[in-house]
């Protein structure tokens, strides 16, 4: 099975911040990538796939970016509606999985 | 708008079985892969199954956990899909999340349902 590891796990930072959540693949995914956002009592929420295509109605101020094993999630100017847990997942073999998460609060 | 309503979660004992169902709305049911993912309380998301669309014969993939205990199946007649759970075991307890995914290749998830809550405990 692929293992997927998110750093940091968690991470306090202020409203106006830009900041880079980290995903390692435990062996190359190409960019079968996808990120998910997930606020208390609530669904996830699809963000990114393909590691740094947006899905529909997603803002720009989320970016993906990596391939192979590497893989980043940044927010730019974060706001209050941003603080949640983000999670990592690949879709390149069978079990999917998905990273542990990092969760995202407010300094 | 897509829609995904999960039900049929609830409360069994250790070793019974359940059903959940996940009807959809929104979008051609039948050409798209469909998931099962589950977050126990307080953890991460796990995923369950798949149930690939009609031109892929609605074959079926599932986690080690759950395999040969969980069974993914889909009515598309009834733009509806199942995830029959049986020998239940504790660490089953979570939220159940039926998901949407592509209908071209690769799929990824893109829509999620609310999810129901299967709780597994004498």
């Amino acid at each position: 099975d692929i293992q997927m590891t998110q750093s940091p796990s968690s991470l306090s930072a202020s409203v106006g911040d830009r900041v880079t959540i980290t995903c390692r693949a435990s062996q190359d995914i190409s960019n079968y990538l996808a990120w998910f956002q997930q606020k208390p009592g609530k669904a996830p929420k699809s963000l990114i796939y393909a590691a740094s295509s947006l899905h529909s109605g997603v803002p720009s101020k989320f970016s993906g970016s990596g391939y192979g094993t590497d893989f980043t999630l940044t927010i730019s100017s974060l706001q209050p509606e941003d603080f949640a847990t983000y999670y990592c997942q690949h879709y390149k073999s069978y079990p999917l999985t998905f990273g542990q998460g990092t969760r995202l609060e407010i300094k | 708008e897509v829609q995904l309503v999960e039900s049929g979660g609830g409360l069994v004992q250790p070793g019974g079985s359940l059903r959940l169902s996940c009807a959809v709305s929104g979008f051609a049911f039948s050409d798209y892969y469909m998931d099962w993912v589950r977050q126990a309380p307080g953890k991460g998301l796990e995923w369950v199954a798949r149930s690939r669309n009609k031109g892929n014969s609605y074959t079926t993939e599932y986690a080690a956990s759950v395999k040969g205990r969980f069974t993914i199946s889909r009515d598309d007649s009834k733009s509806s899909l199942y995830l029959q759970m049986s020998s239940l075991k504790t660490e089953d307890t979570a939220l159940y999340y039926c998901v949407r995914s592509g209908n071209n290749w690769p799929p990824i998830l893109d829509s999620w349902g609310q999810g129901t809550l299967v709780t597994v405990s004498s």
